[in-house]
């Protein structure tokens, strides 16, 4: 069954630093999508991507976030320069179309010192 | 707002019995619903969806509910297994063009041998 994978699984960065986190979504997918998950807590939206844009982001989703589309397969979300409450697990998503259901990858745990 | 480190509601069954989850949600214009497992360590996998045109649809041992008066879902798994032991939620999608969830708090399922 296909699936969507995410790497690296866990990343360690310093404050300050940039990060760019990794998603592979299912191939015939149209749709893509990042949330967020700090510990103990619930998932939370980012940011959706249709068509090589932006179709809708949330609050969190600042400056200081960016999503690309570099191929035809990845989608990376880059956070320029890291908080410690940026420390969180970092879930990528896609559909086929909009109003279908998401898939999601296993997540990638951000840990900011 | 929501405190750190949220206390999951938890909900613990015996092997073999059947399960009830229960969910509100908060958008009276959602027309689409999703119930995700979330396993430890891993991403929310897809269990089953609902539209608001129906208030009720059938999985593989899975019901779900959807009350659009009282803006209630409910997930009710038949025959629960120790697999079945894992965080629920319910998602709520209030824009079916931009497919962004809306996530509530998870409850904790405890399967009992």
């Amino acid at each position: 069954e296909p699936e969507v994978t995410q790497t690296p699984s866990h990343q360690v960065t310093q404050m300050g630093q940039e990060v760019i986190l990794r998603c592979v979504p299912i191939s015939n997918h149209l749709y893509f999508y990042w949330y967020r998950q700090i510990l103990g807590q619930k998932v939370e939206f980012l940011v959706s991507f249709y068509n090589n844009e932006i179709s809708e982001k949330s609050e969190i989703f600042d400056d200081q976030f960016s999503v690309e589309r570099p191929d035809g397969s990845n989608f990376t979300l880059k956070i320029r320069s890291t908080k410690l409450e940026d420390s969180a697990m970092y879930f990528c998503a896609s559909s086929d179309r909009g109003d279908q259901p998401q898939h999601f990858g296993d997540g990638t745990r951000l840990s900011i010192l | 707002g929501e405190s750190v480190g949220l206390h999951l509601p938890t909900l613990s069954v015996q092997e073999g019995d059947n399960s009830i989850i229960n969910c509100a949600y908060s958008n009276s214009a959602s027309d689409y619903f999703i119930w995700y497992k979330q396993e430890s360590g891993k991403g929310p996998q897809f269990i089953i969806d609902i539209r608001s045109n129906m208030d009720k649809r059938q999985g593989q041992r899975v019901t779900v509910l959807l009350n659009k008066t009282v803006k209630h879902l409910s997930l009710q798994i038949a025959a629960t297994q120790p697999g079945d032991s894992a965080v629920y939620f319910c998602a709520e999608n209030p824009s079916r063009s931009q497919g962004n969830l809306i996530f509530g708090k998870g409850t904790k399922l405890s399967v009992k041998p």
